[in-house]
């Protein structure tokens, strides 16, 4: 079965200071691995994603994730975070076994202090 | 990147009463589309996988009968709570997909029902 983990329930950091999310993942073929985010009482908006190719991916919002096969991991980072990045971030992978649907992590909330 | 409407935003039903959400993919067409339901702080729980023009996956311990979803057309699927009790209160989510595999799935902006 695949699945994915995220470890932290929350993550603080300071405002101009570089961020990290952190999902490993657990899959019997290629993994198709997503990050989203989510503000508060909204629906989730697709950051980025890794199909194949390059293990740094970059996505919206200065966003950008590494894949890493041996570690089974794909971290969320960003460089300098922001106030406004403050919302709750899920990874995903694609269940490429039957229904294709996304297989969800338990979501990590990001606090940016100013 | 693509846009998912969901419609109502929000929704206030009396306990028995039978209310519809709508996942419309405005700029393309989904083959498939997915409905989750998510409660307060915590992760999206998907419900069912549904495909344009056949009945609907609906996953383990999901009423169908009590959850109805329909995909009659490539861009519209909809989900009916039947007799709806307090319970059924949550924050219902679509998603769509053009197809599988590789293809990111976008979301709608969720729907609040609240039954009372």
């Amino acid at each position: 079965a695949q699945s994915v983990a995220q470890p932290e329930d929350q993550v603080n950091v300071a405002e101009g200071n570089p961020l990290t999310v952190k999902c490993t993942y657990s899959v019997s073929g290629n993994p198709y691995l997503f990050w989203y985010v989510q503000y508060p009482n909204r629906g989730l908006q697709f950051l980025l994603k890794y199909i194949t190719g390059d293990n740094l991916v970059k996505g919206s919002y200065g966003f950008e994730a590494e894949f890493n096969k041996s570690q089974t991991s794909f971290h969320l980072k960003k460089p300098s975070a922001l106030v406004s990045d403050s919302a709750l971030y899920f990874c995903a992978v694609r269940d490429m076994d039957s229904s294709y649907k996304l297989i969800f992590g338990s979501g990590t909330r990001l606090l940016v202090r100013p | 990147g693509a846009v998912v409407s969901q419609h109502p935003s929000w929704v206030i039903c009396k306990s028995g009463t039978s209310v519809k959400i709508e996942c419309r993919s405005l700029d393309f067409q989904a083959t498939t589309m997915f409905w989750y339901r998510q409660f307060p702080k915590q992760s999206l729980m998907l419900m069912a996988t549904s495909n344009e023009g056949s009945k609907a996956t609906y996953e383990q311990g999901v009423e169908k009968d009590k959850f109805l979803i329909n995909h009659a057309s490539l861009t519209l699927s909809t989900l009916t709570v039947t007799s709806a009790h307090p319970e059924d209160s949550s924050f219902y989510i679509c998603s769509a997909s053009v197809g599988q595999g590789r293809d990111t799935i976008y979301f709608g902006e969720g729907s609040w029902l609240t039954v009372v």
